[in-house]
């Protein structure tokens, strides 16, 4: 069964280092998401992306924040310059229809910034 | 801001009972609803979506919708100990084009 896939699954930073948490999304899928998931709280949507551009994004998603996709396979989440409250579980997910329609998550990537 | 507000449970049922979880949401335009579910430390896994007013089964589980009273719920027939975990509703549509999530509800299966 297909599956997005994330990497790195655990990341270690120092604050204000910046870190790039890298996702494969389901291949036939067109639209890609990060959420973010701070220990005990609820699962929060950071962006939403679409044909190569950004196609809706959260007040969390500042300008320390950065999404790419380089290639026709690989989607990455950048922190220019990691706080302390960025520590959390990132995940990844994929839709093949409309955006939020029945999305797909990664296993996701554990921040932790130091 | 729009919400999806559940209770945080814990809700502790037996093997072999129903388990009922519920959901409200603001915003009385969403068109779509979906449960999740996440194990503790894992991600969250797709188990039902529902998009008109009414029931809809599958397998074990049960959405209900009703979009009047702006209200979704999960029904777990049989629940076993393999159900526990947090269970997450969401919402997508209205005024904000993404997926919302409530905090979840997390449940315990008693052997």
């Amino acid at each position: 069964e297909p599956e997005v896939t994330q990497t790195p699954s655990h990341q270690v930073t120092q604050m204000g280092q910046e870190v790039i948490l890298r996702c494969v999304p389901i291949s036939n899928h067109l639209y890609f998401y990060w959420y973010r998931q701070i220990l005990g709280q609820k699962v929060e949507f950071l962006v939403s992306f679409y044909n190569n551009e950004i196609s809706e994004k959260s007040e969390i998603f500042d300008d320390q924040f950065s999404v790419e996709r380089p290639d026709g396979s690989n989607f990455t989440l950048k922190i220019r310059s990691t706080k302390l409250e960025d520590s959390a579980m990132y995940f990844c997910a994929s839709s093949e229809h409309r955006a939020g329609e029945k999305l797909f998550f990664g296993s996701g990537t554990q921040l932790s910034v130091l | 801001q729009k919400e999806v507000e559940q209770n945080s449970g814990p809700l502790s049922v037996p093997e072999g009972a129903i388990a009922s979880l519920n959901c409200t949401y603001s915003d009385r335009v969403s068109q779509s609803f979906f449960w999740y579910r996440q194990y503790s430390g894992k991600s969250p896994e797709l188990i039902m979506s529902i998009y008109s007013n009414g029931d809809k089964e599958d397998g074990r589980f049960t959405a209900q919708l009703n979009k009047a009273s702006q209200y979704v719920s999960l029904l777990i027939r049989d629940s076993q100990p393999s159900d526990s975990a947090t269970y997450l509703c969401a919402v997508y549509g209205g005024s904000q084009g993404n997926l919302i999530f409530g905090k979840g509800t997390k449940l315990s299966v008693k052997p």
